[in-house]
């Protein structure tokens, strides 16, 4: 079965800084990755993802992620954080192929101090 | 266009009792999957359900159980409750057999006394 690991539970970072979130899964085959993010009152929502082709992928609001598949990780990124990013970030996985469920991490929580 | 809509909100079971937790799917979308989301935890696989039927399930016990109707919305009934079983419970669509994005709704929390 999948599993996702999530390595930090809770960052606080001050704006400007550079955000790193690290991200493990364990499955052997052919996966799809996900970040979604929760703002605060707000429902989950995707940040990016990635199927197949160039590892380094990049979602929504400055945000990119890298696919290392020798290292079964697949880190968030961000070169400058703004207040507004302050969320829960949950890293995912899904095997490749059909309505294949999807598998959560615990999570990430962001603040971001002005 | 309407996205994933949850009902109820927000309720208060006694242990013992049992709940019926609704969804309907983002306009287009087919498949529905629930999600049980502890305090502090990330959300947990409960079962998927596509052509209505349950296609996936995760680690939870026969208690819990859910039915897609043909409009593609979506139940989940979980029955002889108990404290361990308060949580947000998130119902997410998806439409694209290719992308696999969830959609999420707002989730309805059950507190279990």
């Amino acid at each position: 079965a999948q599993s996702v690991s999530q390595h930090n539970h809770h960052v606080i970072l001050s704006e400007a800084a550079s955000l790193e979130l690290g991200c493990n899964y364990s499955y052997g085959g052919t996966v799809n990755l996900f970040w979604y993010v929760q703002y605060p009152g707000q429902h989950l929502q995707l940040l990016l993802k990635y199927f197949s082709g160039d590892p380094l992928v990049k979602g929504i609001k400055g945000f990119e992620a890298e696919f290392i598949k020798s290292k079964f990780s697949f880190n968030l990124r961000k070169p400058s954080v703004q207040w507004s990013d302050t969320a829960e970030y949950f890293c995912a996985v899904s095997r490749s192929g059909g309505y294949q469920k999807v598998t959560f991490g615990t999570g990430t929580k962001l603040q971001v101090i002005p | 266009d309407a996205g994933v809509t949850q009902s109820p909100t927000h309720l208060i079971k006694t242990r013992g009792q049992q709940v019926t937790l609704r969804c309907s799917p983002k306009s287009g979308h087919d498949t529905v999957s629930w999600y049980q989301q502890a305090l502090g935890q990330g959300p947990q696989f409960i079962f998927q359900y596509y052509e209505e039927e349950e296609r996936q399930r995760g680690n939870f016990p026969d208690r819990f159980s859910g039915h897609q109707f043909p409009n593609y919305s979506s139940e989940l009934n979980v029955n002889a409750l108990l404290l361990g079983d308060s949580a947000l419970y998130l119902c997410a669509s998806r439409g694209d057999f290719n992308t696999g994005e969830l959609f999420f709704g707002e989730g309805s929390r059950l507190t279990v006394l």
